[in-house]
């Protein structure tokens, strides 16, 4: 079946540690994106990335980074830098890139949690 | 810049009642709007969508209405379920090249039997 597919689902971290969720589509999207949900504030955008070898910074990038080698894989690392990591991470991707369509498939999210 | 604004939750209904989620948005251009839907422990899911006004976004007796008037989406439903139960999102699409959306904070419906 076509989808995101994110992993882990459930990670536990130590303060000053490095920490990479995996995100992989086989729709052929061309975007996609990584959301940080935490209550009561909805989905805020952390990093997105249009084509290949290409990705731009949202609205909360400080302390993440991400890479987009190939069209299907787009990795967000959490760094030791983010103050406040604990959150659930959510991966996107669209099949447009221009245009206001803005239909969104998620994955079905990671939960990170600092001890 | 854009923005969302949707109503407090949590909100509480019984079986078979009538549900409305406010939704209002700030935005610049003429914005897509949608309503996503996430079940506890997933993913969001695409609900219903409408690209321009007066259009009538419906799918599985959820239905919402893009009014530029007064610059709201709010989700209604006739007669909710207990499967209902979940979090409601809704969102508008920046008019750019970007693809991007833009979140209201999200209302929890609980239903009960």
């Amino acid at each position: 079946d076509g989808g995101i597919t994110q992993s882990p689902k459930y990670l536990f971290r130590k303060e000053g540690q490095n920490v990479t969720l995996s995100c992989e589509q086989n729709l052929n999207h061309d975007a996609m994106y990584w959301y940080r949900q935490d209550p009561g504030q909805g989905l805020r955008l952390i990093y997105y990335s249009q084509i290949v070898n290409d990705f731009q910074k949202g609205d909360i990038a400080e302390g993440y980074s991400v890479s987009r080698e190939k069209k299907e894989s787009f990795p967000l690392t959490v760094t030791s830098a983010q103050k406040n990591p604990t959150a659930f991470y959510l991966c996107a991707s669209s099949i447009e890139v221009a245009g206001n369509t803005g239909e969104l498939f998620f994955g079905e999210g990671s939960r990170l949690t600092v001890l | 810049g854009d923005s969302v604004t949707q109503m407090e939750g949590p909100v509480t209904l019984s079986e078979e009642a009538f549900l409305t989620i406010n939704c209002t948005y700030t935005a610049t251009g003429y914005p897509s709007l949608f309503w996503y839907v996430q079940y506890p422990g997933e993913g969001l899911q695409l609900l219903l969508k409408a690209t321009k006004a007066d259009d009538k976004g419906s799918n599985k007796g959820f239905e919402a209405t893009y009014r530029k008037e007064t610059t709201s989406f709010h989700l209604e439903k006739g007669s909710v379920q207990v499967s209902d139960s979940a979090v409601y999102f809704c969102a508008l699409s920046e008019y750019s090249n970007t693809g991007k959306l833009i979140f209201g904070q999200g209302t929890t419906l609980q239903v009960k039997p």
